[in-house]
């Protein structure tokens, strides 16, 4: 079983809709979450940066964890044509700060 | 503010030629520094990290390698591309010393071998 699973898509959607991007993990022990947006040809940009269980809100984004399901999401309220993009979830493991990164959900929002 | 500057954003080099990519980071100091390769579909691949100068652990065995010359600069070097070593690279950096806190990406060079 991989340590980070996520549905690589691609997700189209109405400009307006509500998106739900999902990962799933199976290391019990990971406690810091984070989901990053990634535009073409871009480095990935930091969007959310959680911990433990719970939801936090920015703006239109919400993350949510749920340790006991080992499942995270992100949503994204009145989506807009530059949301568009590839989401990656990421969590760190072990002690020098490397992340393990889910393999991006890739997001279309249509006008 | 801290910022991370890579270059060049594109290249394209020839089988068999030498590579140098740079990154440094601005803003703050001792950070731990990251290199990346990026393929289609294949997600972020980690080929090296770096918690202080002149420290540098690979990930994956291959034929790049990394140095850090200096407190906030990261180099990724090839003395001989490969056809394989054609990719998007990036470079990040994160707090030193504390495991659990988030990468911050570059831009990242775009390789092409030809």
């Amino acid at each position: 079983q991989k340590e980070v699973e996520q549905d690589p898509g691609p997700l189209s959607v109405p400009e307006g809709a509500i998106v739900s991007l999902n990962c799933t993990y199976s290391n019990s022990a990971f406690q810091y979450f984070m989901w990053y947006r990634q535009y073409s040809r871009k480095g990935p940009e930091l969007l959310m940066y959680t911990y433990s269980s719970g939801n936090k809100e920015d703006g239109r984004f919400t993350a949510q964890v749920d340790k006991s399901s080992k499942y995270i999401s992100l949503f994204i309220r009145d989506s807009q044509p530059s949301d568009s993009a590839t989401y990656l979830c990421a969590m760190p493991k072990g002690s020098q700060g490397n992340l393990i990164f889910g393999k991006g959900t890739k997001l279309s929002v249509k006008p | 503010s801290q910022t991370i500057h890579q270059w060049p954003a594109t290249l394209v080099q020839p089988v068999g030629s030498p590579l140098s990519l740079e990154c440094t980071v601005e803003g703050t100091s001792n950070p731990n520094l990251y290199w990346y390769r990026q393929a289609a579909g294949r997600g972020l691949q980690l080929l090296f990290y770096s918690v202080g100068i002149g420290q540098i652990s690979s990930e994956v065995p291959q034929n790049l390698s990394a140095s850090r010359p200096q407190d906030r600069q990261f180099i990724l070097s090839s003395k001989k591309l490969l056809l394989s070593d054609s990719g998007f690279y990036l470079c990040a950096w994160s707090v030193g010393q504390n495991s659990n806190q988030p990468q911050h990406f570059g831009d990242g060079t775009r390789l092409s071998i030809l």
